[in-house]
């Protein structure tokens, strides 16, 4: 069964620094998707992304965060200039152009800011 | 008044019990919802789609209201691999996913 795959599963980094997380959709999807969750916390949608471009962001998808396709598999979000608050579980989502609204979801990344 | 609320729960409940739960949302234009499942720091999965004439997978029973907008969920006969947190999730559009905060269900031996 297809899957949505992310990359790294855990990153440790210094506040200040930036880093990049890594997406591959499931292969015929064309609808993209980060969301966060906090510990404790629920479930957050960050940005979607679909023909290139950005569809819809949140409050919380502010100048430091950035998505990018840079090829035909992957789909990143970059954290520029990461923040304590930063620290959280980011999950890449994406689902078909049908009727279907389903979106599946990567095992995420646990990013942890010191 | 938040999009999604769920009751946090926890429910416990022994092997074989019934258990079901609510949630509410507050945007009357959502169009699709779901039961989502979440087992501790892994990613949500799709447990099941609710549609206006209610559904149901095996154990799991789903209704919708949209008049009093809520959605809920029923588990019969659990077991203990049920134990877990449940989304209620709801799209409003094309493009994100509202999420509640979870219902946490334990099923004890």
């Amino acid at each position: 069964e297809p899957e949505v795959t992310q990359t790294p599963s855990h990153q440790v980094t210094q506040m200040g620094q930036e880093v990049i997380l890594r997406c591959v959709p499931i292969s015929n999807h064309l609808y993209f998707y980060w969301y966060r969750q906090i510990l404790g916390q629920k479930v957050e949608f960050l940005v979607s992304f679909y023909n290139n471009e950005i569809s819809e962001k949140s409050e919380i998808f502010d100048d430091q965060f950035s998505v990018e396709r840079p090829d035909g598999s992957n789909f990143t979000l970059k954290i520029r200039s990461t923040k304590l608050e930063d620290s959280a579980m980011y999950f890449c989502a994406s689902r078909t152009d049908t009727s279907q609204e389903t979106q599946y979801f990567g095992p995420g990344t646990r990013l942890l800011v010191l | 008044r938040k999009e999604v609320e769920q009751d946090p729960g926890p429910f416990n409940v022994p092997e074989g019990a019934t258990v079901a739960f609510n949630c509410t949302y507050s945007n009357s234009a959502s169009q699709s919802f779901f039961w989502y499942r979440q087992d501790c720091r892994k990613e949500p999965k799709l447990l099941m789609s609710v549609y206006s004439s209610g559904n149901e997978d095996g154990r799991f029973t789903a209704q919708l209201n949209r008049a009093s907008q809520y959605i809920s969920l029923l588990i019969r006969d659990s077991k203990l691999s049920d134990s877990a947190t449940y989304l209620c999730v709801v799209n409003t559009d094309d493009y994100k996913l509202s999420f509640g905060a979870g219902t946490t269900v334990t099923v004890r031996a």
